[in-house]
């Protein structure tokens, strides 16, 4: 079974530029997340999804970050314009999303932002 | 405001002893917990979990313990082995409100030979 597919694996960017970050989730999974993880941080919810519909967002600013789940399968991540705390590991996860379950989490997307 | 709280950011414990890593939460709201496992460049792992109905959960080396009334819950590996050498994420759910993960800080374990 394939895992979480994440691309690309390093960007590096200058402040007030943009970045997008692409996540194929596992197949049949209806529940795609985004986490950002700054170092020496634990993963944060940035945005969930259940198929294409958005279940929290609570966490994701939204005056520069985007994202969207097309066909309820892959997505994609934005950030435009890019600030220099922005720099971290973009870490994308899926799941069953039938109750209680474990995370299955890519590789992640080291962003560094000079 | 953290709600999921691993206070330890290292541990080092000797090849074949028992490491034992801790985990505080603030919410009583959470049912559900997870412990994560990553190596540097990979994503997170799952390990092991457990859910508030019971207080302890067993998976060959590795043994999670849940204290609800101390709001804490343990992970213990035994007996450690050098593959065992990463960062250990606590993570917790409130299954009867969403099913939002929320992740600690991680502890480092380094298994000494």
């Amino acid at each position: 079974e394939a895992g979480v597919a994440q691309s690309p694996r390093y960007k590096i960017i200058e402040k007030r530029q943009s970045v997008a970050f692409w996540c194929n989730p596992i197949s049949g999974h209806a529940t795609l997340y985004w986490y950002q993880q700054i170092l020496g941080q634990g993963p944060k919810l940035l945005i969930q999804f259940q198929n294409n519909g958005v279940v929290d967002d609570s966490q994701l600013p939204k005056d520069r970050f985007s994202a969207e789940r097309l066909k309820g399968v892959d997505s994609t991540l934005k950030i435009q314009p890019a600030k220099l705390e922005d720099s971290a590991v973009y870490l994308c996860a899926s799941s069953l999303g039938l109750g209680p379950g474990e995370l299955f989490f890519g590789e992640g997307s080291r962003l560094t932002v000079l | 405001d953290q709600q999921v709280k691993q206070n330890s950011p290292s541990l080092s414990v000797q090849e074949g002893r028992i490491s034992i890593l801790n985990c505080d939460y603030t919410n009583s709201m959470f049912d559900y917990f997870l412990w994560y496992k990553k190596y540097p460049a990979e994503g997170p792992t799952f390990l092991i979990s457990i859910s508030s109905i019971k207080d302890k959960n067993e998976d060959g080396r590795f043994t999670v313990f849940l204290n609800k009334s101390a709001k804490h819950l343990s992970l213990h590996i035994v007996p450690s082995q050098p593959g065992d050498s990463a960062v250990y994420f606590c993570a917790a759910s409130a299954l009867n409100r969403d099913d939002k993960i929320i992740f600690g800080k991680g502890t480092r374990l380094h298994i000494l030979p």
